[in-house]
């Protein structure tokens, strides 16, 4: 089973600000990496898919990149609706497996 | 329209077996490329992978739950349906099924809003 740790658990910043959040996998896999935004009392929602493709209808603030064990998701500014949790899903092998999340919260 | 939407008990004895349903409309269970997963969330923890079944009824589980863990299908209904035995306490979530599709297999495009499970006596 391939572990997917976030990095950090929590980001503490503002409006306008830049977020990079990390994902790291226990073996490689390849670019089969999605990552998902979730508000608190929501679904969560599917922003970036094998590693650097967005999602239909998601902003281009939103950009990710990597591949094998290290991944990157990148907020370029900072809007009130993107203060939430992300988590990171690989589908490289199966059990499909999820990161721990990393919060991003209002500074 | 996709729809996604589960359903079941709110609340289960400890050593009792849930079973929760996901009526799902908008797509066809039997499409290639297609498939529903069942993920949990404790309350204030992390998302959990359960386990997926494939349109051609294969499934994959958690190494974790795969002795308590059984995922069905009834493609008539529309339905897929979740059956964990043995609850217990930590087994307290919310339960998501989501289904995985088209240009975006096998990950998760729609989700169903989710249902909270309390495992106490």
């Amino acid at each position: 089973e391939i572990v997917l740790t976030q990095s950090p658990a929590t980001l503490s910043l503002s409006p306008g600000e830049s977020a990079t959040l990390s994902c790291r996998a226990s073996q490689s896999v390849s670019s089969y990496l999605a990552w998902y935004q979730q508000i608190p009392g929501q679904a969560p929602r599917l922003l970036i898919y094998d590693a650097s493709n967005r999602a239909t209808g998601i902003p281009a603030r939103f950009s990710g990149s990597g591949s094998g064990t290290d991944f990157t998701l990148t907020i370029s500014s900072l809007e009130p609706e993107d203060f939430a949790v992300y988590y990171c899903l690989q589908r490289n092998s199966w059990p499909l497996t999820f990161g721990g999340g990393t919060k991003v919260e209002i500074k | 329209q996709v729809t996604l939407k589960e359903s079941g008990p709110v609340v289960v004895k400890p050593t009792e077996t849930l079973t929760l349903t996901c009526t799902v409309s908008g797509f066809s269970l039997t499409n290639a490329r297609m498939g529903v997963s069942w993920i949990r969330q404790p309350p204030g923890k992390a998302l959990e992978w359960l386990g997926h079944i494939f349109a051609n009824d294969a499934k994959s589980y958690s190494p974790s739950l795969k002795n308590r863990l059984t995922i069905s299908k009834d493609t008539s209904k529309s339905q897929i349906v979740l059956t964990l035995t043995s609850m217990d306490p930590v087994d307290t979530a919310t339960y998501y099924c989501a289904r995985s599709s088209g240009a975006y297999y096998p990950y998760f495009d729609y989700w169903g809003q989710g249902t909270l499970v309390t495992v106490s006596s």
